[in-house]
């Protein structure tokens, strides 16, 4: 069964923390992404990737950075952790051009308090 | 600029009828795909249908499907004979392909079966 897992269900975190979320996908995908959903502006695109090393901004950069050191897995990184990003973290990933959408990630339920 | 607008925040339909649920998109991009997801309340998000955009018949998947009108470029879900396990977030996507399959979602519509 293939999969895409997010490291952490729910996550508490201080304003001004280093914030990590990690995303392992085994479907050998070149590409991958994180979104964030927020109650009545869906998903909003933060980065993605599409081969290792390389990283293209999204939507909404403002505040995150990303790495991707291998093709399994794609990192997203909360330089300075802030209330607004309170948030729900969707990772995905899809072979490119595929017609059969993303396999998403059950998701990280971030809490900076 | 590249958008997906759902314009039903909520809808409701009573079970065994058929409902559409809206999506129209903007591109100038000739070459994209339109998804839609379900998202039920467990939080999972759920692959329906795809259709491309030089798919000359419209996509359908069981009791899914996509009414595709490029003109309008509007990319309408149709699902028949409503369930009550149907009841949930429904999220209509686009890929740009020429932006390294780059995807933008709309902001949902919440459908509610009732019995």
């Amino acid at each position: 069964d293939v999969k895409v897992t997010q490291s952490s269900r729910y996550l508490v975190k201080r304003t001004g923390e280093k914030v990590f979320l990690e995303c392992v996908q085994d479907m050998d995908h070149e590409n991958m992404f994180w979104y964030r959903q927020d109650p009545g502006l869906g998903l909003r695109l933060i980065y993605f990737s599409y081969d290792v090393k390389m990283k293209e901004k999204g939507d909404i950069p403002e505040g995150y950075s990303v790495s991707r050191e291998k093709k399994e897995r794609f990192s997203l990184i909360l330089e300075s952790a802030s209330t607004n990003q309170t948030s729900m973290y969707l990772c995905a990933s899809s072979l490119f051009g595929g017609t059969y959408g993303y396999t998403f990630g059950s998701g990280t339920r971030l809490t900076v308090v | 600029a590249q958008k997906i607008t759902q314009t039903q925040p909520g809808m409701f339909v009573q079970e065994k009828e058929a409902v559409t649920l809206d999506c129209t998109y903007d591109t100038s991009d000739p070459s994209y795909g339109l998804f839609w997801y379900k998202q039920p309340s467990s939080g999972e998000m759920i692959f329906l249908i795809y259709q491309g955009s030089y798919d000359q018949q419209n996509a359908t998947e069981g009791r899914y499907s996509l009414n595709f009108q490029k003109a309008r470029k509007s990319a309408n879900l149709v699902i028949s004979a409503s369930q009550l396990g149907d009841s949930a977030m429904y999220f209509c996507a686009m890929r740009l392909e020429t932006s390294y399959d780059k995807v933008i979602f709309g902001p949902g519509t919440s459908l509610s079966v009732i019995p």
